[in-house]
């Protein structure tokens, strides 16, 4: 079982439609959660984290948390082409680092 | 102001061949992470600075992979006797440390350099 499971998709969503993304993770220990976003050829750019159980928002997205769970999501609220990416779920652990899951591919249709 | 830079860009090897990876974090940051990422996959941890010290080696595949950042700024990882397995990108990101403030831990990104290795 890998440590951070994504859908690696592709997730096609039409434009202007709520796009889903979920996330699982087996480090209970994990204290932060970041999403990145990143588009083909480039590297990682922070979308928003979250650390606290529930929702937050920012912007056109939103990242919900839960623990118990082991989950944690992001929604992205009124998908433009220009959000078409790859997005990438990474937990931090004790010491910093992050420990990324294979992301999702999301293409959102004119 | 200015982000995480990295060179070269891209840097092509030939098996066997030994390359050195630099990493410019940004102006002040104590924390200096690489990761490796494979083709179509999510980075992977190698290794962590916090200033000078390694503080965490644990992801480095082999003793073939070696980083240092003597004086806690520049960083440079090196690749002796490169293999094919080896060609990836490899990204650098920069940190200031947790002083209490959540948003402190976030991990900002350089371009990466691809390395293929033929």
């Amino acid at each position: 079982q890998k440590e951070v499971e994504q859908n690696s998709g592709p997730l096609s969503v039409p434009e202007g439609a709520i796009a889903s993304l979920n996330c699982t993770y087996s480090d209970r220990g994990s204290q932060s959660f970041f999403w990145y976003r990143q588009y083909s050829g480039k590297s990682p750019e922070l979308i928003m984290f979250i650390y606290s159980n529930g929702d937050k928002e920012d912007g056109r997205f939103t990242a919900q948390l839960n623990k118990a769970s082991q989950y944690v999501s992001l929604l992205i609220r009124d998908s433009q082409p220009s959000d078409s990416a790859t997005y990438l779920c990474a937990p931090q652990s004790a010491g910093n680092k992050l420990t990324f899951g294979g992301g999702t591919r999301v293409l959102v249709k004119p | 102001g200015a982000g995480v830079s990295q060179s070269p860009r891209y840097k092509v090897a030939k098996r066997g061949q030994d390359v050195a990876l630099r990493c410019d974090p940004i102006s002040g940051h104590v924390s200096l992470f690489w990761y490796q990422q494979a083709l179509g996959q999510g980075p992977e941890f190698l290794t962590y600075f916090q200033n000078e010290a390694q503080l965490d080696k644990s992801g480095l595949p082999s003793d073939r992979f070696f980083a240092e950042r003597p004086e806690g700024s520049v960083s440079t990882l090196k690749i002796q006797r490169t293999q094919q397995e080896d060609s990836a990108v490899y990204l650098c990101a920069s940190s200031l440390p947790s002083g209490g403030s959540r948003s402190t831990d976030t991990q900002y990104f350089g371009p990466g350099t691809r390395l293929t290795v033929l």
